[in-house]
C-alpha cells in the first residue's frame, strides 16, 4: 500500500476552470513536496511545505499543508493547457523515509 | 533545462549484467538524489549523497550502489540486473535557501533490461 495517497487519480477539466488535487498521508509529514511531470520526462519541482497551515503560491498554483500535517492540497486557478501533466506529491515521513504518491494525471481541454 | 545532466539517456542490457548511470549536478549543488520510476512501483527514492557522503537511504536494493565523487558528480551502479529493474532512473540536485530545499531533476536514464 502507498504511504501517500492522491486524489483524484486523473482529472479532465476545461480550460479556465479551477481544480484541486489532494495528497493524504497516514503519517506526519515533515516536509511535503509537489512536482509536475510531463510523461516520460523529469520532474519539475513546484513547491515545498513544512509547517502546518503553511500555504504557498507560484503563478496560478497554490499549495497548502493542513494543520495536522497529514494532508496537502494543490489548487490551480484558471487552468491552461500548459498545466497538463502528472502531479506528484512527495513527502519526508521521518526516519530517512521519503515517499511519493502515485500521481494525478491532469488534462486541460482547450 | 534544469542544469542537471544524466548519461546515458537510454540503456538496453541483458539480465545479469551491470550498468553505471552518471549524474552531474547543477554547479554548486552539494546534494545528489537518485530515484527510480517504474510503472508498477511508481517513483521511489533510492539514496541521497551530500558533499561526497551518504546522507539518506531509501528503497535501494543491495544489488545497487552509488557514490558521489570529489567533483560532486554521482554514479549509480546497478548489478545482477533483473527484468524488474527496467525503469526510469532520475537524479536530482538540490539547493537550500533558509528552510526551503529545492530539487532540480535531470532528464533521466531509461533502462531496459531484456
Amino acid at each position: 500500500s502507498q504511504e501517500l495517497e492522491q486524489s483524484p487519480q486523473s482529472l479532465i477539466v476545461q480550460e479556465g476552470k479551477n481544480l484541486t488535487i489532494n495528497c493524504t498521508s497516514s503519517k506526519t509529514l515533515y516536509g511535503l513536496y509537489w512536482y509536475k511531470q510531463k510523461y516520460g520526462e523529469g520532474l519539475i519541482f513546484l513547491m515545498m511545505l513544512q509547517k502546518g497551515g503553511e500555504e504557498k503560491s507560484h503563478e496560478k498554483i497554490t499549495a497548502k499543508l493542513d494543520e495536522k500535517k497529514q494532508q496537502s492540497s494543490l489548487h490551480i486557478t484558471a487552468s491552461q493547457p500548459s498545466h497538463a501533466g502528472i502531479y506528484l506529491c512527495g513527502a519526508d515521513i521521518g526516519g530517512q523515509n521519503f515517499v511519493f504518491g502515485p500521481g494525478t494525471r491532469l488534462s486541460v481541454l482547450p | 533545462d534544469s542544469g542537471v545532466t544524466q548519461t546515458p539517456k537510454h540503456l538496453i542490457t541483458a539480465t545479469g549484467q551491470r550498468v553505471t548511470l552518471r549524474c552531474s549536478p547543477r554547479s554548486g549543488d552539494l546534494s545528489v538524489y537518485w530515484y527510480q520510476q517504474s510503472l508498477d512501483q511508481g517513483l521511489q527514492f533510492l539514496i541521497q549523497y551530500y558533499n561526497g557522503e551518504e546522507r539518506a537511504k531509501g528503497n535501494i536494493l543491495e544489488r545497487f550502489s552509488a557514490q558521489q565523487f570529489p567533483d560532486l558528480h554521482s554514479e549509480l551502479n546497478l548489478s545482477s540486473l533483473e527484468l524488474g529493474d527496467s525503469a526510469l532512473y532520475f537524479c536530482a540536485s538540490s539547493v537550500v535557501d533558509g528552510e526551503v530545499e529545492t530539487q532540480y531533476f535531470g532528464p533521466g536514464t531509461r533502462l531496459l533490461v531484456l
